[in-house]
């Protein structure tokens, strides 16, 4: 049971766009704590995507975007590609930024 | 541009220890907290523990209080995850993920995103 919550999985076809929940707590997410979103594709590392809850590192595109309200944040992939069908994970931290990292359990993205 | 290099594929017999390494290439940890994250077959990622090798400060999972050991040697840039008493349910692959972290006036630390990871290192237990 992942302390924060996230669809198995979603679909969409190319071009589509789609939209990722992860749902934490008032000790988390809640509490103010930043939200992170990482993919990873088959057989590979996590790869950064999204820190600060909106902000995409240099070299991803502008595709994707995250958002965060609440207990709740969101990552949504516009224009889908095919190369864009992976694993997503929300990760934070529990308490405060200084508490124990958390992440969600994932959600499988396919591409039809 | 840091990467992160594992040490290679473990089999562990139930009951043993593992010690996985993780070392920067092409650079140093510099200021970074350095995160250690697992995954089970098929399952999703664990974040486990971390520590900060520039001043060897380390914060642990609950659930891996006391099972597990991450250490650091700032002057070659390595850092150490070791796990006792294992069982089949420790297989899984183990990922080091450079941290970042800020330190707060008051002296709190802070900890943000994962941004370089390893490739990982795969452990398997099993009699």
């Amino acid at each position: 049971q992942s302390v924060l919550t996230q669809p198995p999985s979603v679909s969409g076809a190319p071009g589509q766009r789609v939209t990722i929940s992860c749902t934490g707590s008032s000790s988390n997410i809640g509490a103010g704590c930043d939200v992170y979103w990482y993919q990873q594709l088959p057989g590979t590392a996590p790869k950064l995507l999204i820190f600060g809850n909106s902000h995409r590192p240099s070299g991803v595109p502008d595709r994707f975007s995250g958002s965060k309200s609440g207990t709740s944040a969101s990552l949504a992939i516009s224009g889908l590609q095919a190369e864009d069908e992976a694993d997503y994970y929300c990760q934070s931290y529990d308490r405060s930024m200084s508490g124990p990292g958390v992440f969600g359990g994932g959600t499988k993205l396919t591409v039809l | 541009q840091v990467q992160l290099v594992q040490s290679g594929a473990e089999v562990k017999k139930p009951g043993s220890s593992v010690k996985v390494s993780c070392k920067a290439s092409g650079g140093t940890f510099g200021s970074y907290a350095i995160s250690w994250v697992r995954q089970a077959p098929g399952q999703g990622l664990e974040w486990m523990g971390r520590i900060i090798p520039s001043v060897g400060i380390t914060n642990y999972a609950q659930k891996f209080q006391g099972r597990v050991t991450i250490t650091a040697d700032k002057s070659t840039s390595a850092a150490y995850m070791e796990l006792n008493s294992l069982t089949s349910e420790d297989t899984a692959v183990y990922y080091c993920a450079r941290t970042y972290r800020e330190r707060s006036s008051s002296g709190v630390y802070s900890y943000y995103y994962m941004d370089v990871w390893g490739k990982g290192t795969t452990v398997t237990v099993s009699s």
